[in-house]
């Protein structure tokens, strides 16, 4: 079973709605990450939170946005979504994420998003 | 520009034989590589990881070189079964805050 907990583990909805996806671990971990993976390709960097502030934005959209309320937790706020947004969303942590690198990822089982 | 390959998209083989997967990348200098496994619809789960100045690393049936002059690494899996089918994937684990680059993966279907 994965340390890192997501959901909901499949969500639908429409593009007017606002939604949430959830993260959480308790492993101490102090880098958490949201991956966004469609079929068959490799899974995608959104956002790193490092120590609980956001280090990375790889030039996600804006109906995207990403809080860390406190270590343990990620959360990935949704609105006005497209069709073409619809991928598993993954969140990760690792220990760290800094000078030395990344480290290993714990995963965890992701949540498939379906935009109508 | 940064790249990173995993030579085959899919790869088939018999149980029992081994399998080796490649990855190479050209423009990076790692300090890590990093290998996963993932299932379909799951997310990826952490297999080994390899530093620059190691040539090799073990788990088990699990095998994983790094040739940092040719810019390779080599995943091999002995004596393969067919519940080691998945998608690896490879990952580049640079310093300086940058975060892992994932290859393609693989996709391993061992066949009974």
């Amino acid at each position: 079973d994965t340390e890192v907990t997501q959901t909901p583990k499949h969500l639908v909805m429409g593009m007017t709605n606002k939604k949430s996806l959830k993260c959480e671990q308790h492993m101490g971990h102090r880098a958490m990450y949201w991956y966004k993976q469609k079929a068959k390709k490799p899974p995608e960097l959104m956002f790193v939170y490092s120590y609980e502030k956001l280090s990375i934005n790889e030039s996600v959209p804006s109906r995207f946005s990403p809080e860390c309320p406190n270590s343990s937790l990620l959360n990935l706020h949704l609105h006005a979504l497209q069709p073409e947004d619809s991928a598993l969303y993954l969140c990760a942590s690792s220990l760290g994420q800094g000078p030395s690198g990344t480290g290993e990822l714990f995963f965890g089982e992701g949540s498939r998003l379906t935009v109508l | 520009s940064q790249k990173i390959e995993q030579n085959s998209e899919a790869l088939n083989i018999q149980e029992g034989k081994t399998a080796t997967l490649t990855c190479n990348y050209t423009n990076y200098s790692p300090a890590y590589l990093q290998w996963y496994r993932q299932d379909p619809g799951r997310g990826p789960v952490f297999l080994l990881l390899i530093r620059e100045n190691e040539k090799e690393k073990r788990k088990e049936r699990l095998k994983v070189t790094f040739d940092t002059t040719l810019k390779q690494s080599l995943f091999h899996i002995t004596a393969s079964q067919p519940a080691d089918s998945a998608t690896y994937l490879c990952a580049l684990d640079a310093r300086g805050n940058t975060p892992l680059v994932f290859g393609k993966g693989t996709r391993l279907s061992v066949i009974a």
